[in-house]
C-alpha cells in the first residue's frame, strides 16, 4: 500500500505570490492533518480534517487555509506569502486523527520563498 | 513552562553506548505519546508508541514517569544509523492538536 504521498516534491515562490500543496492520505485514512517545519525546530501544528471538516486549527494566520476532498486528500493553501513562510510542509494521515493514534507523514514539500 | 520540551543535543556518543533522552510535558491529561526518528531533510517516522508505563522494540526502550510528566527514550548498543533527530509528540487533550517537541540531535560516532 501507497504511503502519504505529498506534490510537488519542492517549490520556489516569491513574495506576495500564493501556493496550494496536495497530500494524499494512506488507503483507509481519513483525517489529515498539516504541519510546518522550519529549520531546527520540531513540526508546528497547522490543521487537522477528518471527514472534510475542520477539526483543529493551530496559530496560523487566516492566509493559511485548507480542505479535504470525498476522497480524503486534502490541500493546504497559503496567500500572500511571505518570506517566514519559507519551511517544509509536511502532512500526516491517521485512520481518525484521534490523539490515541500515531500519525504517518509524507515526505513533505520544501517552500522557498524569494 | 513549554508544552512539550526537550534537549536539542547534540548528544555525540560512540558505537555500542547505550544513550537516553527525556521529554517532559505540561499537560497532566496526556494519555498517549509518540517517539518519531526524523532524519536530515526526511520526513518523521514513528519509531515507538506509548500508552502506559512503557514500550521496548528491540534496542529501543520508552518509558512514561506519569507523576514526573515526562517520557524517556533508552537507545542500547547505539548503530551509526541511529543518528538522526529524535523528535517526541504528545496529542493534546480536547483538541486535535499533535504537539511535537523540538527534537533531539543525535550522533553515534565511529
Amino acid at each position: 500500500d501507497a504511503g502519504v504521498t505529498q506534490s510537488p516534491t519542492h517549490l520556489i515562490k516569491t513574495r506576495g505570490q500564493h501556493v496550494t500543496l496536495r497530500c494524499s492520505p494512506i488507503s483507509g485514512h481519513k483525517s489529515v492533518s498539516w504541519y510546518q517545519q522550519v529549520l531546527g525546530q520540531g513540526p508546528q501544528f497547522i490543521f487537522q480534517y477528518y471527514e472534510k471538516e475542520e477539526r483543529g486549527r493551530g496559530n496560523f494566520p487566516d492566509r493559511f487555509s485548507a480542505r479535504q476532498f470525498p476522497n480524503y486528500s486534502s490541500e493546504l493553501n497559503v496567500n500572500a506569502l511571505l518570506l517566514g513562510d519559507s519551511a517544509l510542509y509536511l502532512c500526516a494521515s491517521s485512520t481518525t486523527g484521534l490523539g490515541n493514534q500515531p500519525q504517518h507523514f509524507g515526505d513533505g514539500t520544501r517552500l522557498s520563498i524569494l | 513552562r513549554k508544552e512539550v520540551e526537550q534537549d536539542p543535543g547534540p548528544f555525540n556518543v560512540p558505537e555500542g553506548a547505550t544513550v537516553a533522552f527525556n521529554c517532559t510535558y505540561s499537560n497532566s491529561a496526556s494519555q498517549s505519546f509518540f517517539w518519531y526518528r526524523q532524519d536530515c531533510r526526511k520526513e518523521p517516522k514513528l519509531l515507538m508508541s506509548v500508552y502506559s508505563s512503557g514500550n521496548e522494540d528491540g534496542r529501543f526502550t520508552a518509558q512514561l514517569n506519569r507523576a514526573s510528566q515526562y517520557i524517556s527514550l533508552l537507545i542500547r548498543d547505539s548503530k551509526l544509523s541511529d543518528s538522526a533527530t529524535y523528535l517526541c509528540v504528545v496529542p493534546g487533550t480536547g483538541t486535535y492538536k499533535y504537539i511535537f517537541g523540538t527534537g533531539t540531535r543525535l550522533k553515534v560516532l565511529a
